[in-house]
């Protein structure tokens, strides 16, 4: 499985964009980059994926570099309910009869500020 | 049920003693993971099923952990003569699968505490 790098933290102010980054080099052309998120003692939430192409949801945004070395979720407006743990998961596409396990690595500590 | 649900939700056992975590999956969903999460730490993966099949269990620490779903529904995850190096959060999810593709998300329940004394 591709490993993923992302900063340990970050803080951003209320309001404003979040942008996390999150570099996966040793990609693979088929596999999945995708974004969860855990706050303080809850499971991990859903955020986005995306292979290839930029993607946009009610939650955020994800962009993917051209060479997909890299890639940056995008909170537009955080607010203090988004402190949270940030998860950049690289996952192979599901075949028949094999679902995808999801390995989780750190994350970065996003805390938004007032 | 509307979510994942785990019982229990803490769970204290003597050091020795056999522990069995349950999970019960979102209606429909046949994919079930169960992961297992210290403080602080990112969930580490423990094995998972497709219906009742255990497709990897590589995750599994030592064979001192079983897990089963025998009706490709609800799961059990075993600990048997339980270590304080077990105490964690066990945190299990569910997703619908699609035969190939992107596939979808995972939906995490609110884990089991437990704490080996």
């Amino acid at each position: 499985d591709a490993k993923t790098t992302q900063p340990t933290s970050m803080d951003c102010a209320e309001g404003r964009a979040a942008n996390l980054p999150c570099n996966h080099s040793t990609i693979s052309g088929n596999e999945y980059v995708y974004w969860y998120r855990q706050i303080h003692s809850q499971g991990p939430q859903y955020i986005i994926h995306g292979l290839k192409n930029n993607e946009t949801n009610e939650m955020a945004s994800l962009i993917i570099t051209e060479d997909r070395k890299s890639s940056t979720l995008i909170l537009p407006h955080a607010t203090l309910r988004d402190t949270a743990v940030y998860y950049c998961i690289v996952r192979p596409p599901l075949v028949y009869n094999q679902g995808g396990k999801l390995i989780f690595g750190q994350g970065t500590e996003l805390s938004v500020k007032p | 049920g509307a979510g994942v649900s785990q019982s229990p939700r803490y769970k204290v056992t003597k050091r020795g003693q056999d522990v069995a975590l349950r999970c019960d999956p979102i209606s429909g969903h046949v994919s079930l993971y169960w992961y297992r999460q210290a403080l602080g730490q990112g969930p580490e993966f423990l094995t998972y099923f497709n219906y009742e099949a255990q497709q990897d269990k590589s995750g599994l620490p030592n064979d001192r952990f079983s897990a089963e779903r025998p009706e490709g529904s609800i799961s059990t995850l075993t600990i048997q003569r339980t270590e304080q190096r077990d105490s964690a959060m066990y945190r299990c999810a569910s997703s619908s699968k699609l035969v190939t593709g992107d596939g979808t998300e995972a939906f995490f329940g609110q884990g089991t505490r437990l704490t080996v004394v």
